[in-house]
């Protein structure tokens, strides 16, 4: 199975910050992941597909990018609604999640 | 609108059953694979179940392989998750997703995600 090593678990930053959240997969799963954001009791939103895809209506703010089996998501600029978890998807095979990044407000 | 809407879920006893639905409805359900993600309370997404647009294509999480079967009805817009020998540590919210690739295979993603459905697993 293919494991996504997620980090930080939780990050605090303010509104205006770039924040930067990384999933490592276990092993080659070429640009198949995804970003999705949740906010507390609420279903996830898909944000970025295909590693770096933006999902219709999600701002530009948001890019995804990869180096091997690393894979980055950034806010760039951050916004009052941004505060929310973040977890990447492996969509290879089996698709497994990452652990989760909480972005709370510094 | 694209909506998904699932059911099913309760307090169930260790060992016994359960069949959750999610009904569909703003677009075709046969174009689609469809997915099954839950989270227990206070913790990140695992996801649960995979099965292809055609299904002929099932897949399952080793967490559940061999308890819980995951089926669709095309005609009634429908998916279903029959989860059997239920164990507290299945206690979550269950969503149900549409694909985001017409007749793909969730390569790109989860686009479209139902409100859940509780699940408590307990004696």
């Amino acid at each position: 199975d293919i494991q996504m090593t997620q980090s930080p678990s939780s990050v605090s930053a303010s509104v205006g910050d770039t924040v930067t959240i990384t999933c490592r997969a276990s092993q080659g799963i070429g640009t198949w992941l995804a970003w999705y954001q949740q906010k507390p009791g609420k279903a996830p939103k898909l944000l970025i597909y295909a590693t770096s895809s933006l999902q219709t209506g999600v701002p530009s703010r948001f890019s995804g990018s990869r180096s091997g089996t690393d894979f980055t998501l950034t806010i760039s600029s951050l916004q009052p609604e941004d505060f929310a978890t973040y977890y990447c998807q492996q969509t290879h095979s089996g698709p497994t999640f990452g652990g989760g990044t909480k972005v709370e407000i510094k | 609108e694209v909506q998904l809407v699932e059911s099913g879920g309760g307090l169930v006893q260790p060992g016994r059953s359960l069949r959750l639905s999610c009904a569909a409805s703003g677009f075709t359900l046969d174009d689609y694979a469809m997915h099954w993600v839950r989270q227990a309370p206070g913790r990140g997404l695992e996801w649960v179940s995979t099965i292809s647009w055609r299904s002929d294509t099932i897949a399952y999480a080793d967490s559940v392989k061999g308890r819980f079967t995951i089926s669709r009805d095309n005609a009634k817009n429908s998916l279903y998750l029959q989860m059997n020998s239920l164990r507290p540590e299945d206690t979550a919210l269950y969503y149900c997703g549409k694909d985001k690739s017409p007749k793909g295979y969730f390569d790109y993603g989860v686009d479209v995600w139902g409100q859940g459905t509780t699940v408590t697993v307990s004696s």
